[in-house]
């Protein structure tokens, strides 16, 4: 069973720092990594999907890297604004199944809850 | 373009009744999902859908019915709500990453609702 592992479970940063949110799951057979951010009372918006096949992926000032094989996974924000506030979760996709096999289904973290101080 | 939404926003019910709490997509989607957040906890999947007339239990089924009769529409069903139930849900739909052309197959979420049951 994948168990997805998140640290810190929370983070205070004056305005303008660069962060690193850890991510780290036990099962490296996944087929692809998403992260969200979740704000208060809100859903989920998701913020970049990376393939197993690819090694990061970058929009904006976020960066995401994963390294399949030791099982970890990065969001790096760039210098960060109070408007980043929010929780971060990240969600390995289970391995490919066949055709009539179920979904992407998504292992979620309990999340990095970052604050932005100006 | 609503994407995925769901109602009510907030229930409250008493140990024993039921409801359904409803999600519709308008992207066309073929996947859908169902999750349940606790406190503290990450994201855990209830029921999922491959499509119309097609839906399987995920990680967390008990106490809870599904139904999938359209694409745009996957109702979840509290029969005998417990205490235990108190949550906030999630539903969630994807793109067939099946279908022509699909690479990426990002989960979108709807804004919650959040269920006490006393």
């Amino acid at each position: 069973k994948q168990e997805v592992t998140q640290i810190p479970a929370a983070l205070s940063v004056p305005e303008g720092e660069n962060l690193v949110l850890n991510c780290s799951f036990t099962d490296s057979a996944i087929y692809n990594l998403q992260w969200f951010r979740q704000d208060p009372g809100k859903g989920l918006t998701s913020l970049l999907l990376i393939q197993s096949s690819q090694r990061e992926q970058t929009s904006g000032r976020l960066n995401a890297s994963l390294d399949k094989s030791s099982g970890r996974s990065t969001l790096y924000i760039a210098a960060s604004q109070p408007g980043d506030s929010a929780t971060y979760l990240c969600a390995p996709e289970e391995g490919r199944r066949g055709v009539t096999g179920g979904g992407n289904k998504l292992t979620f973290g309990t999340g990095t809850q970052l604050k932005v101080e100006l | 373009n609503a994407g995925v939404t769901q109602t009510p926003k907030f229930r409250i019910l008493k140990i024993g009744q039921s409801m359904t709490l409803q999600c519709a997509q308008d992207m066309n989607h073929n996947y859908m999902y169902w999750y349940r957040q606790d406190p503290g906890m990450g994201l855990k999947l209830i029921y999922y859908s491959v499509g119309a007339g097609i839906t399987d239990k995920g990680e967390v089924p008990n106490g809870y019915n599904v139904s999938r009769s359209t694409t745009e529409d996957f109702p979840l069903r509290l029969e005998l709500a417990a205490p235990s139930q108190t949550s906030v849900y999630f539903c969630a739909s994807s793109p067939d990453k099946w279908g022509v052309g699909r690479v990426v197959d990002e989960q979108y979420f709807g804004p919650g609702t959040r269920l006490t049951v006393t």
